[in-house]
């Protein structure tokens, strides 16, 4: 069993619909990361969280200690929002090494 | 904004071939990664570096090498390649360790070997 799960795998959805995206992960933590890679490879990071809540725009990111949880919501979406959304994990404070998420391919149609 | 570039966006190389893939940073950051994504695997460490000559491996070393002897490049050598190592390489760089921090990536390198 990976260490850090996602849900959905694939996720499909209609312009303006709220998304949320899953992360699970069954080791203790420093932090929880989110990316975001477009098709053609490059990787951005979204959010990097230890604990509550953060907003950029029309992404949230919430995190849930005790619960092992995270969950990536995405507001009023649009097809440029389509993309892999990856969550990672630090494991060690400050040790850097990220422990990753297979992924969820979210497609937004129009 | 901290900028990571890769050399190559594409390469095609043969079997047994010396491959290097090269990555710069702009923004003086202390750690550097080299992973490889592929379906279903997801991105997996193959080597990083804390500092200047120094590496470390991460979880798939087998086959590869790295090279830091400037703290804003970060090469990853395939000692002589083979078709298993087909796949998309990112490479990526944090500014400090002691306290996390994201991580920068640059747009990978799409590596086939015949």
């Amino acid at each position: 069993k990976n260490e850090v799960e996602q849900s959905p795998q694939n996720l499909t959805a209609q312009e303006g619909e709220f998304i949320t995206i899953n992360c699970s992960y069954s080791v203790g933590i420093s932090a929880l990361h989110w990316l975001q890679q477009h098709p053609g490879g490059g990787i951005v990071s979204l959010f990097m969280l230890s604990s509550g809540k953060k907003k950029h725009g029309r992404l949230i990111a919430t995190i849930n200690i005790q619960e092992k949880h995270s969950s990536l919501h995405i507001t009023a979406s649009h097809p440029r929002d389509s993309a892999v959304y990856i969550c990672a994990a630090s494991i060690i404070q400050g040790a850097q090494k990220l422990v990753f998420g297979q992924g969820t391919r979210l497609t937004i149609n129009p | 904004d901290v900028k990571v570039t890769q050399s190559s966006r594409y390469l095609v190389k043969r079997t047994g071939e010396k491959v290097f893939l090269e990555c710069v940073q702009d923004m003086d950051h202390e750690n550097m990664f080299w992973y490889r994504q592929d379906p279903g695997l997801g991105l997996r460490l193959i080597y990083f570096s804390y500092d200047v000559k120094m590496k470390e491996k991460g979880d798939i070393p087998e086959g590869y090498s790295v090279s830091r002897e400037k703290k804003e490049r970060f090469s990853l050598i395939l000692e002589s390649a083979s078709t298993n190592q087909t796949s998309m390489y990112l490479c990526a760089s944090s500014l400090t360790s002691g306290r996390n921090q994201p991580q920068h990536f640059g747009d990978g390198t799409r590596l086939s070997i015949l």
